[in-house]
């Protein structure tokens, strides 16, 4: 069975502050993780993802996201919070050993709010 | 490129009537998701596609909830009858292959009261 877990319902910065979102996970597999953003009343917009290759991985509007492997963690970091950036973020993983025809298992989000 | 499209956006219908839901995905792309997200929840599958056939159903709640992509392209999502717990945001989404990354449209929010 595959599982997310988000610990933290909310997270407040500053503007201007480091920022960290954190996800852990459970597969079976070699994970595909994957992070999406949802302001209000609009659908998931793709951040970034980590199938393979370099731990590291850059993706839209300044986040990037470390691939934990020893500690099944997948957390979310800008360097730089604006308070554009407040939304309800997601961490989904796709485990490809299951036969669950590559559905995301997404987990309950954590709402960020960046004050000024 | 055009997104996910969806409509309506929003619906209000009453428990124990029926209601369906359009989605019309990305240009090309052959895999076509719905998913449920019930406030203060992760969105949930509830059926996948690929082209017009269904790939994993399996959380859908069957006696209540039909989905349908006949030509592989549009799909709907219909519930009848509703319930007060089917009261959430139905999210399409939409990928270019079965593993590749999946965009979501803005989703239809229903109230069931």
């Amino acid at each position: 069975a595959q599982s997310v877990a988000q610990p933290e319902d909310q997270v407040n910065v500053a503007e201007g502050n480091p920022l960290t979102v954190k996800c852990t996970y459970s597969v079976s597999g070699n994970p595909y993780l994957f992070w999406y953003v949802q302001y209000p009343n609009r659908g998931l917009q793709f951040l970034l993802k980590y199938i393979t290759g370099d731990n590291l991985v850059k993706g839209s509007y300044g986040f990037e996201a470390e691939f934990n492997k020893s500690q099944t963690s997948f957390h979310l970091k800008k360097p730089s919070a604006l308070v554009s950036d407040s939304a309800l973020y997601f961490c989904a993983v796709r485990d490809p050993a299951s036969n669950s025809g590559y559905a995301l298992n997404f987990g309950k989000g954590t709402s960020l709010l960046v004050t000024p | 490129e055009a997104g996910v499209a969806q409509s309506p956006r929003y619906k209000i219908i009453e428990k124990r009537q029926s209601v369906a839901f359009w989605c019309n995905p990305i240009s090309g792309h052959a895999t076509l998701y719905w998913y449920q997200q019930i406030l203060g929840q992760g969105p949930k599958l509830l059926i996948q596609f690929q082209n017009n056939g269904v790939v994993d159903d399996s959380q859908l709640p069957k006696d209540r909830f039909s989905a349908e992509r006949l030509k592989g392209v549009d799909s709907t999502l219909k519930i009848q009858p509703a319930k007060l717990e089917d009261s959430a945001v139905y999210l399409c989404a939409s990928s270019s292959g079965i593993a590749e990354t999946q965009y979501f449209g803005p989703g239809t929010r229903l109230l069931v009261l």
